[in-house]
């Protein structure tokens, strides 16, 4: 069966670096996406990464290895507006997107 | 202001009650699509529709119904629900199914059967 793991929580500091982990094994690959969603709000696009490598956007990064399964989000100087969840979803063959569970990322002053 | 609008946003039904939710996507998108997200878990699609055609249909139960009339809209018709539906419902639209066009969601409608 196709399978998306990530942390089901993770906890950092205010001004730190997180990195927020995903593995994937699914039926062929089309690009890997990550989504921030805050309680009671809709997702929001963040990064998309097809090739393997390091895809920059300011504070957040997204990593690809396409070989390992695996991909990981890094948030630098975080704030407490980075509360949220953090959702994995990659697209398999049939260009459809297969969701994680998502990661709690809390903030702490 | 997503460029997605899903109305209502909070909706309680009994079970034999017959509602519908419904989307609007102001971003001239060609799929849209119906997901539910329940606590801790993956979000499950529902529905997908392109060009207007249902292209997708992820064994969903006939008690939810999806209608797409153009482009722009979207509805999920509900009724004879289970307390197992209650969940949030969120609606996406993307420029087409396929690469890097990322999906746009919705609030969402946070549905409780009772």
């Amino acid at each position: 069966g196709q399978n998306i793991d990530q942390p089901t929580e993770m906890t950092a500091t205010e001004g730190a670096i997180v990195q927020i982990n995903c593995t994937y094994q699914t039926s062929g690959f089309n690009g890997l996406f990550w989504y921030q969603q805050h309680a009671g709000e809709a997702p929001t696009f963040l990064s998309y990464n097809v090739l393997d490598g390091l895809e920059e956007k300011g504070r957040f990064s997204s990593f690809l290895s396409r070989s390992k399964g695996y991909s990981y989000l890094l948030l630098k100087e975080l704030q407490m507006k980075d509360s949220a969840s953090y959702l994995c979803a990659v697209r398999d063959s049939n260009y459809q997107l297969i969701w994680g569970a998502g990661t709690k990322l809390i903030i702490k002053p | 202001e997503t460029g997605v609008t899903q109305t209502p946003r909070h909706l309680v039904m009994g079970m034999t009650n017959k509602k519908s939710l419904k989307c609007e996507q102001h971003l001239g998108h060609n799929a849209m699509y119906w997901y539910k997200q329940s606590a801790k878990k993956p979000l499950e699609l529902m529905f997908v529709y392109s060009l207007e055609e249902r292209v997708e249909n992820n064994s969903v139960p006939s008690r939810f119904s999806p209608e797409c009339p153009n482009s722009s809209h979207l509805f999920l018709h509900l009724h004879t629900l289970q307390p197992e539906d209650s969940a949030l419902y969120l609606c996406a639209s993307s420029q087409d199914g396929t690469g890097s066009a990322e999906a746009f969601f919705g609030q969402g409608t946070r549905l409780t059967v009772v």
